[in-house]
């Protein structure tokens, strides 16, 4: 089955800098890839998703990029905030399949 | 909307007692799918449902039941409570009949005793 590896388990940023979390996915069938933000006390939020048919995608301050080839994809944060402080979570899944696999998490902490 | 609705928020059980979690949703979603959240371990797919009456097994199913009788509720079901597991559920659904673009609940923190 589907396993997917995150890096890193924590990352510390000073406000304004970047953030990057990547993972690593080991079916090659899986094309949907989603990234979820997860606050203290709260359930999982998507955040932002990709498909195998593109590499990019952008939301303002948040882009994923995905290497099919590689098996990799990427959660690119730019400009953080305190508010971007949480757990995210990257997870895989097949195209018309219906089990999502999740990573183990990146705690990202944010200094102001 | 209310979304996804979990209760109870906590629950305290005894080894070998049993109890439901419930989930319902307003958004007439056909997906909804039951994670449990450990430490360092990230989230896992307990049970799923496509729509009504269809239900199917995720990686972690063993020692929980689910059954879906309308669209809204998914309730699961601790047949006989273990420590192992002691843990975050979430329950979550989707429009279409797949895992993309979920919405999650709150959750429901168990501790078993």
């Amino acid at each position: 089955g589907e396993n997917v590896e995150q890096h890193p388990s924590t990352l510390s940023v000073q406000e304004g800098d970047s953030a990057v979390i990547k993972c690593t996915y080991s079916d090659s069938a899986s094309n949907y890839f989603p990234w979820y933000k997860q606050e203290l006390g709260k359930g999982p939020q998507l955040i932002i998703d990709i498909r195998s048919n593109v590499g990019e995608k952008k939301d303002q301050r948040i882009a994923v990029t995905l290497n099919k080839t590689a098996k990799h994809f990427s959660l690119h944060i730019t400009e953080t905030q305190p508010e971007d402080s949480a757990v995210y979570f990257c997870a895989a899944s097949m195209e018309y399949g219906n089990k999502l696999v999740f990573g183990a998490g990146t705690i990202l902490r944010v200094k102001s | 909307n209310a979304g996804v609705t979990q209760t109870p928020k906590f629950q305290v059980l005894k080894t070998g007692q049993s109890m439901t979690l419930q989930c319902a949703q307003d958004m007439n979603h056909e997906y909804m799918s039951w994670y449990r959240q450990d430490p360092g371990m990230g989230l896992r797919l307990i049970h799923y449902s496509v729509g009504a009456g269809i239900t199917d097994q995720g990686e972690v199913p063993n020692g929980y039941n689910v059954s879906r009788s309308t669209t809204e509720d998914f309730p699961l079901r601790l047949l006989s409570a273990a420590p192992s597991q002691t843990s975050v559920y979430f329950c979550a659904s989707s429009l279409d009949r797949g895992p993309e673009t979920q919405y999650f609940g709150p959750g429901t923190r168990l501790l078993v005793l």
